[in-house]
């Protein structure tokens, strides 16, 4: 059984740029969640795609999007990119069906200049 | 508005004893409750839960007591061993909003002394 997987796990880039972070959900698992994690700071919910729909969002602006693959897979876009958009982006995946766990990946770390 | 608080950034404990991880809420919608641990350069992982239902959880060193009226949760860890030394996350959720949305509060990194 393969752990949740993200991709890239470290990655620069300048203010006004754009980037794409990739997930690999745990295998089984249709849904799949991303959080943001700034230094010092809980994760906090940017939104979660079931079924290739997003399925809930937090208090992100649209510039973050995302998509989910019929793999279950899931890509995170922000465009934009601002200086506060630094952090940790953690991808998390899970069966639907609530009450349950939520499996992390590594998280992709990203610092914007 | 941080709706999950825990106050204590950091908790330094002596190896074999007690760990007591704080965690309070603002929002009485929540009705269930998880706890996270993170190693550094990992993704966090999840350790116990207990729903809104219960007022106590075990699960081997591990028990976590909720106290709704007061909007309190805490772990406790007996006994502490140094690869207890991690950051734990407090988080909670809606179980029937309709997805899986996690409100975490902000951690409280536990060292534990050998």
């Amino acid at each position: 059984e393969t752990g949740v997987t993200q991709s890239p796990t470290h990655l620069i880039k300048t203010r006004g740029q754009q980037v794409t972070l990739r997930c690999s959900s745990q295998s089984g698992h249709n849904t799949v969640s991303w959080y943001q994690q700034a230094l010092g700071q809980g994760p906090q919910f940017i939104f979660q795609y079931y079924r290739e729909e997003e399925n809930g969002r937090g208090n992100f602006p649209p510039r973050f999007s995302g998509l989910q693959f019929p793999n279950y897979s899931s890509e995170l876009n922000v465009n934009a990119l601002e200086l506060d958009d630094s952090a940790l982006y953690l991808c998390a995946s899970t069966l639907t069906g609530w009450p349950g766990e939520l499996f992390f990946g590594e998280g992709s770390r990203l610092t914007v200049l | 508005d941080q709706q999950v608080k825990q106050n204590s950034p950091s908790l330094s404990v002596q190896e074999g004893r007690i760990s007591i991880l704080n965690c309070d809420y603002t929002n009485s919608m929540f009705d269930y409750f998880l706890w996270y641990k993170k190693y550094p350069a990992e993704g966090p992982t999840f350790l116990i839960s207990i729903s809104s239902i219960k007022d106590k959880n075990e699960d081997g060193r591990f028990t976590v007591f909720l106290n709704k009226s007061a909007k309190h949760l805490s772990l406790h860890i007996v006994p502490s061993q140094p690869g207890d030394s991690a950051v734990y996350f407090c988080a909670a959720t809606r179980s029937n909003f309709g997805n899986e949305k996690l409100t975490f509060g902000t951690g409280t990194r536990l060292t534990i002394i050998p």
